[in-house]
C-alpha cells in the first residue's frame, strides 16, 4: 500500500519568508498528487494538483509545488508567506483505484507578524 | 463546496450508543468518501461508496458501516460508539472531471 511522509509536523516562519514544505510518497506506478490546505476550524480546500506534465504545477494563492519522481516527492513552496498563510497543510496522493486519498499526517504552520 | 452538507455538525455521546452521521450532496457525485481527522494521523478513509448500494472499505473500517440507498446521502454509523471514535468526521466527494476531491465541513464527534 502506498503512504505519504510529511517530515515537518510544525514549521514557524516570520512573513515574507520562503517556505518549502516537504512530501514523499512511496509507490512506484502513476500517481496523481495533491496538496490541501486547512485554515482554523475550515475544512480542507485543494492548494494545486499534479497528473502528468510539467512537474511544476501553480496551485491558488501563490503556491508552487514540483514533482520529482526520482526522488518520489512532491514538495510545496511559497516564495513569501503571509500571516494569513497559518494553516495545517496535508500532501496527498492518488494511485488509480476508487479514486481514493492516501494522506500525509500533515504539517501545522505558523506564519508571525 | 461542491453542495456538500453534513450533519449533525457537532455531537457528543456516550460509549456504547449506536450513532449516525449524514453526508448530502446535491450535484449528483457517484463517488462518495468518509474520512476521520486525528492529530498526528492526517486524514484516514474509513469507507467510501462509487454508486447506489455501492460500498467498500478504507483503511480504518472497523466499528464503522456505511448506507448509500440514494445518490445524495451517504450514512456512517458508529455501531457502538468508543472513546477512540472521538474525532472529527470529513466527507468528500470526487469530481470525475476535473478529479478533484471536494469535502464537506465536517462532523466533531465527542464519545465520553
Amino acid at each position: 500500500a502506498q503512504s505519504v511522509s510529511q517530515h515537518n509536523h510544525h514549521v514557524i516562519l516570520s512573513e515574507a519568508a520562503s517556505l518549502e514544505l516537504g512530501c514523499n510518497y512511496s509507490y512506484g506506478g502513476t500517481v496523481n498528487l495533491f496538496w490541501y490546505v486547512q485554515y482554523p476550524g475550515q475544512h480542507l480546500q485543494l492548494l494545486l494538483k499534479y497528473f502528468s506534465g510539467d512537474p511544476l504545477v501553480k496551485g491558488i494563492k501563490g503556491f508552487e509545488a514540483e514533482f520529482i519522481k526520482s526522488k518520489f516527492s512532491f514538495n510545496l513552496r511559497k516564495p513569501s508567506v503571509q500571516w494569513s498563510d497559518t494553516a495545517e497543510y496535508f500532501c496527498a496522493v492518488n494511485t488509480g483505484g476508487g479514486n481514493k486519498l492516501t494522506f500525509g499526517t500533515g504539517t501545522q504552520l505558523k506564519v508571525e507578524l | 463546496d461542491a453542495g456538500i452538507t453534513q450533519s449533525p455538525r457537532h455531537k457528543v455521546t456516550e460509549t456504547g450508543t449506536p450513532v449516525t452521521l449524514r453526508c448530502h450532496q446535491t450535484e449528483n457525485h457517484r463517488y462518495m468518501y468518509w474520512y476521520r481527522q486525528d492529530p498526528g494521523h492526517g486524514l484516514r478513509l474509513i469507507h467510501y461508496s462509487y454508486g447506489v448500494k455501492d460500498t467498500d472499505k478504507g483503511e480504518v473500517s472497523d466499528g464503522y458501516s456505511v448506507s448509500r440507498s440514494k445518490t445524495e446521502d451517504f450514512l456512517l454509523t458508529l455501531e457502538s460508539a468508543t472513546s477512540s471514535q472521538t474525532s472529527v468526521y470529513f466527507c468528500a466527494i470526487v469530481d470525475l472531471a476535473q478529479r478533484e476531491q471536494y469535502f464537506g465541513p465536517g462532523t466533531r464527534l465527542t464519545v465520553t
